[in-house]
C-alpha cells in the first residue's frame, strides 16, 4: 500500500528556521516525483515544487522559489520542505503528494496526510 | 505560467447531475486531473487523464475536454459529494503544474 506520512503540526515565531518531512512507502520512492502544495487558510491548492528523489532534480513555482528548499535523502525514503526564516504568511497546512508525469497528464495520486504550520509571535 | 478558471461554487439537488468545469490556456495541450477535498481532510484524485478514476472512486464520477475547457460531471450526486473540487494540469513551463481555484459544491 502507498503511503505518504508527514511530520507532525509546528508552531514556531516569526524569523525561526524549519524543516518538515514526508516518508513515503509502498513503493519506489526514487522513481516518482514528489511535490509540496500549499494551502493557506480557507484558500485554494498552490503548487510549490517537485522534487525527483532519485536523482533530486527539483523544480520551483516562481512563486515559491527562494522562498523555500525542497530536497530528499532516498536513504529513508523522505522529501523535506526548509524555511530559513519564517513569515506569519507561511502559515498553511502543507501537503506532499506523489506526482505522475507524462507528455499529456500531471496528476498527484497520493497525498499526505498533511503538516499544519503556524507562525505566531 | 498558466491560469486555471474555476467557478468557486455550484449546488445540485441530491440525485441530479451536476457539471464543474475548469478553464485554461493549457487545457488545449494537457489533460486535466481533479480532486475532491472535504473539510479537514487531504485533497483525493477522483479524475486523472482522459477520463480515468482511480480505484475506489465511484463511477458516477467522470471527465471530458473541450478546448480550453475540461469538465468533472457528478451524474446522481449524493450527499457526501459535497466538497470543495479542485482541477489541475500541467504548465507549459518545465514540469510544472497549476491548480484551479477550487469549486465549492453544495448538494441540496
Amino acid at each position: 500500500e502507498v503511503q505518504l506520512v508527514q511530520s507532525g503540526t509546528e508552531v514556531k515565531k516569526p524569523g525561526e528556521s524549519l524543516k518538515i518531512s514526508c516518508k513515503g512507502s509502498g513503493y519506489s520512492f526514487t522513481s516518482h516525483w514528489i511535490a509540496w502544495v500549499r494551502q493557506m487558510p480557507g484558500k485554494g491548492l498552490e503548487w510549490m515544487g517537485i522534487i525527483y528523489p532519485g536523482d533530486s532534480d527539483t523544480r520551483y513555482s516562481p512563486s515559491f522559489q527562494g522562498q523555500v528548499t525542497i530536497s530528499a535523502d532516498k536513504s529513508t525514503s523522505a522529501a523535506y520542505l526548509q524555511w530559513s526564516s519564517l513569515k506569519a504568511s507561511d502559515t498553511a497546512m502543507y501537503y506532499c503528494a506523489r506526482v505522475y508525469i507524462d507528455f499529456m497528464m500531471y496528476y498527484f495520486d497520493y497525498w499526505g496526510q498533511g503538516t499544519l504550520v503556524t507562525v505566531s509571535s | 505560467s498558466s491560469e486555471l478558471t474555476q467557478d468557486p461554487a455550484v449546488s445540485v439537488a441530491l440525485g441530479q447531475t451536476v457539471r464543474i468545469t475548469c478553464q485554461g490556456d493549457s487545457l488545449r495541450s494537457y489533460y486535466a486531473s481533479w480532486y475532491q477535498q472535504k473539510p479537514g481532510q487531504a485533497p483525493v484524485l477522483v479524475i486523472y487523464g482522459k477520463n480515468n478514476r482511480p480505484s475506489g472512486i465511484p463511477d458516477r464520477f467522470s471527465g471530458s475536454s473541450s478546448g480550453n475547457t475540461a469538465s468533472l460531471t457528478i451524474t446522481g450526486a449524493q450527499a457526501e459529494d459535497e466538497a470543495d473540487y479542485y482541477c489541475n494540469s500541467r504548465d507549459s513551463s518545465d514540469n510544472h503544474c497549476v491548480f484551479g481555484g477550487g469549486t465549492k459544491l453544495t448538494v441540496l
